[in-house]
């Protein structure tokens, strides 16, 4: 299975408070889980990304928990500020046996920051 | 570095007609991929190339598309004939790198096509 599911499709959440995007997957073979912000009329940028062998990474605000055993994992954003607003991709990377790269992608979260 | 561009930004057709979206990589990348986001089924590969040969191309809709990469700075994604379901925002995207899931995608900022 390939498929990467991710959730809440939209999000709205007050300046200064958290911003939680949850996503789960099902193949146990998936290496390399990066996060993609994609702001209107942009294309996605890489935010943020974990390897499996740790549970947690954090980078400035944005925040990656992993849990392994549940397959499961979620950005949280932290002091969420209007200009987080955008789209944000969960996606899972295995390295297949040609060695190149596939990147699933999640369908998606709609964040809407409001002063 | 100018990042990865894509021509035209916008591209309204009608029904039948053949489109051709362009896509110029980042010097020095190895991997270029094709991507089309929608509202329904968000954002899907298309086909991906590794040195300027298709690799994956299992995610192509159907005969109606096609990609091509002539060389290391130019792919192209054509649609022939196209209809109004290929209304999406496309993007191309490239990597450096040999291939590790750690290379990171860099995204165009996407075609929108509409298909009247």
């Amino acid at each position: 299975q390939q498929q990467v599911k991710q959730s809440p499709q939209s999000l709205i959440v007050q300046k200064g408070g958290i911003s939680i995007i949850n996503c789960a997957y099902e193949n146990t073979a998936f290496d390399y889980f990066p996060w993609y912000q994609q702001f209107p009329g942009k294309g996605p940028a890489l935010l943020i990304a974990i390897r499996p062998d740790v549970s947690e990474k954090k980078e400035g605000r944005f925040t990656i928990s992993f849990n392994k055993s549940a397959k499961q994992f979620s950005l949280h954003i932290m002091d969420s500020q209007p200009g987080d607003s955008a789209t944000y991709f969960c996606a899972a990377s295995i390295e297949n046996s040609g060695g190149y790269q596939k990147v699933t992608f999640g369908t998606g979260t709609k964040l809407q920051v409001i002063p | 570095d100018a990042g990865v561009i894509q021509s035209p930004r916008h591209e309204v057709t009608e029904m039948g007609q053949e489109v051709t979206l362009r896509c110029k990589p980042i010097s020095g990348h190895d991997y270029l991929f094709w991507y089309r986001q929608t509202m329904m089924r968000g954002l899907e590969l298309l086909i991906y190339f590794n040195n300027n040969v298709p690799i994956d191309d299992s995610g192509m809709p159907e005969d109606r598309f096609s990609a091509k990469m002539p060389n290391a700075s130019f792919s192209t994604l054509k649609i022939q004939p196209s209809e109004p379901r290929d209304s999406a925002v496309y993007f191309c995207a490239s990597s450096l790198g040999s291939g590790a899931p750690t290379d990171t995608q860099y995204f165009g900022p996407g075609t929108r096509l509409t298909v009247l």
